[in-house]
């Protein structure tokens, strides 16, 4: 049973546009959420988080959000650069839990020239 | 340099032939993590340590061993590899609570069982 789920196993989008990828979760006791991205042959590096007392975090052209009633995140890349692409994972996790996190199964993202 | 290093890189072994796959970090991190990544699947966590001495299985630990007898180290064992062991592996750090949950990921081992 997947607690964070992303359905989009790719996407494509022309450079400049806006990229909006997707992440759903089960586990209504997560309240801390990541975003990591990852080139081929790298380990996935962390892009950007969010906590659940927020429902917006933004850090240059990246940014997260979080809707909890629905439980649902989204990461939006504005300006889209070819750079990214990337497979881009969702992450979860219980605050305070040893567990660590729960990733999603990744959607990637091409950029097109 | 902060960093998370496995070896070896590329691993082609045959079924039962025990291997061990290495983690170190130079963070001085408390916890880490080993996960594996298949197609559509993602990455799921194999077995994780909050400290020296302290592990605990993760999503996936069948068929896998692992030891923290060092904080700066977490290697994965593998006692009779079997062909669905065949995955790309990856070591994880992170200091912990708070901000600190982002892990930090070693560059992946692929494994081949044949």
């Amino acid at each position: 049973d997947q607690q964070v789920k992303q359905n989009s196993p790719s996407l494509s989008v022309q450079e400049g546009r806006i990229s909006i990828l997707n992440c759903d979760y089960t586990n209504s006791m997560f309240d801390y959420f990541l975003w990591y991205k990852k080139y081929p042959a790298e380990g996935p590096t962390f892009l950007i988080s969010i906590s659940s007392i927020k429902d917006k975090n933004e850090d240059g052209r990246f940014t997260v959000f979080l809707n909890k009633s629905a439980k649902h995140l989204s990461l939006h890349i504005v300006p889209s650069q070819p750079g990214d692409s990337a497979v881009y994972f969702c992450a979860a996790i219980k605050t305070g839990s040893a567990r660590q996190l729960t990733f999603g199964s990744g959607t990637q993202l091409t950029v097109l020239p | 340099e902060a960093q998370v290093t496995q070896n070896p890189r590329y691993l082609i072994t045959v079924t039962g032939k025990k291997l061990t796959v290495t983690c170190s970090q130079n963070m001085n991190h408390e916890y880490m993590s080993w996960y594996r990544q298949d197609p559509g699947l993602g990455l799921r966590q194999i077995y994780y340590s909050m400290n020296v001495e302290v592990t605990d299985k993760g999503d996936v630990p069948e068929g896998y061993k692992v030891s923290r007898k060092e904080k700066r180290n977490f290697p994965l064992i593998l006692e009779s590899p079997s062909p669905n062991q065949t995955s790309l592996y990856f070591c994880a750090s992170n200091a912990g609570a708070g901000a600190y949950y982002e892990q930090y990921f070693g560059p992946g081992t692929r494994l081949t069982v044949t």
